[in-house]
């Protein structure tokens, strides 16, 4: 079955602290992954792809096919980091994505 | 500048009323989506179109229809709403290039709640 898993709903943490939140997910194929996120009042946009393996706003992803894992990782919260963030998996060829549940970061002072 | 835009922020309407959602969008994309946005359940794919005239099914069809005249507008129709669809509704865009077609452009939403 096709799935994506964000087990946490909620994380918290201060303002220069690490961050990683989690998403695995379940897939037969060869999987490409995603990170959308939802700033406070703003449209969901795409953050960033695993294809590309770029850094956008300090935040990375690597995709880990061994634990089928895509954890997005940012060595220093700001405050501005502070959103909901969903992983998304393509499925098919025409455009496809399955979302997580999210998970909202909440970046302290 | 990318744009979709959706016909209301917010709509509220009644238990057997007939609801008309609009989304439009201006990049001549393809692909289309409508989504519901639950907290704790996160994105539900409705239905989506691939071309005009086109749909398919998503997750969650179940109360729900659709209809793609143009390609730059795609409706989501709740035939007889009911008060377990009051949600957030996400309508989305996206082209079929190769390197492009998963990224999905956002609506900012509308806000259904049926009483």
């Amino acid at each position: 079955a096709q799935r994506v898993t964000q087990p946490e709903k909620l994380l918290s943490v201060f303002k220069g602290a690490p961050v990683e939140l989690k998403c695995n997910y379940s897939y037969s194929g060869s999987p490409e992954l995603f990170w959308y996120v939802q700033y406070s009042r703003q449209r969901l946009q795409l953050l960033l792809r695993h294809i590309s393996r770029e850094s956008i706003k300090g935040f990375t992803a690597d995709l880990n096919k061994g634990e089928t894992s895509f954890h997005l990782k940012k060595p220093f919260a700001q405050e501005e980091d502070s959103a909901m963030y969903y992983c998304a998996l393509s499925v098919g060829s025409q455009g496809n994505l399955i979302f997580g549940k999210g998970t909202k970061l909440s970046v302290k002072p | 500048d990318v744009k979709v835009t959706q016909s209301s922020r917010y709509l509220v309407k009644r238990t057997g009323e007939k609801v008309f959602l609009e989304c439009v969008q201006d990049m001549d994309h393809e692909n289309m989506f409508w989504y519901r946005q639950d907290p704790g359940l996160g994105l539900r794919l409705i239905y989506f179109s691939y071309d005009v005239k086109m749909k398919e099914k998503g997750d969650i069809p179940e109360g729900y229809s659709v209809s793609r005249e143009k390609k730059e507008r795609f409706s989501l129709i709740l035939e007889s709403a009911s008060t377990n669809q009051t949600s957030m509704y996400l309508c989305a865009s996206s082209s079929i290039g190769q390197g492009a077609r998963y990224e999905q452009y956002f609506g900012p939403g509308t806000r259904l709640t049926v009483t």
